[in-house]
């Protein structure tokens, strides 16, 4: 139940094209769920995260959909670059957080390419 | 400065040696974490300070004491290690909040075990 399953494992995007990670989680209790990326050789970093209460956030060029009653969510990288080439994780937690500490349930991430 | 500035970022060492990594945030951060991370898999979360007080111990095996000195530094004691306990080591930290929000990661310290 604390699951977060992540697909595909890994994507190849010609540029200028359409990136979609898809994650899906069990557990109701997870009410935040934040996307991070990772560059070789870097930690990740926060890219956007959504909460349930809508079920679309935009950022730039990145969109989170957010579907509650399928406990589905899925990230969309509009017009992907090269420089979008990275693993992105998606993770899900609680919003209301005990002893101010986050315990992140990442998915296992999804390497992107973006041929030029 | 949002940087989590990790040391060192290589370790080499064998089963029977003693080593440590370091981490050090000045965000004003109250809350610290360790994560290791294997090839190809995401981070796992190790151990969780908060006001410099472990909060948070997954399960994780006594060759690895954490340790919290001050609100800024964060170390990671290493004895007796094992081969499978090669990995890159990440730090991370955040605000001590209520409600949820960025864990800030520094870019980590591979630890090769022979």
């Amino acid at each position: 139940q604390q699951q977060v399953k992540q697909s595909p494992q890994s994507l190849i995007v010609q540029k200028g094209g359409i990136s979609i990670i898809n994650c899906a989680y069990e557990n109701t209790a997870f009410d935040y769920f934040p996307w991070y990326q990772q560059f070789p050789g870097k930690g990740p970093a926060l890219l956007i995260a959504i909460r349930p209460d809508v079920s679309e956030k935009k950022e730039g060029r990145f969109t989170i959909s957010f579907n509650k009653s399928a406990k589905q969510f899925s990230l969309h990288i509009m017009d992907s670059q090269p420089g979008d080439s990275a693993t992105y994780f998606c993770a899900a937690t609680t919003f209301r957080l005990i002893q101010g500490a986050q315990k992140l349930v990442f998915g296992q991430g999804t390497r992107l390419t973006i041929n030029p | 400065d949002t940087e989590v500035t990790q040391t060192p970022k290589h370790l080499v060492m064998g089963m029977t040696n003693k080593k440590s990594l370091k981490c050090e945030q000045h965000m004003g951060h109250r809350a610290m974490y360790w994560y290791k991370q294997k090839a190809k898999k995401p981070p796992e979360l190790m151990f969780v300070y908060s006001y410099e007080k472990l909060s948070i111990n997954e399960s994780v095996p006594s060759r690895f004491s954490p340790e919290c000195p001050n609100s800024s530094l964060l170390n990671l004691h290493l004895h007796a290690l094992q081969p499978e306990d090669s990995a890159l080591y990440l730090c991370a930290s955040s605000q001590v909040l209520v409600i949820a929000g960025e864990l800030f990661f520094g870019e980590g310290s591979r630890l090769t075990v022979l």
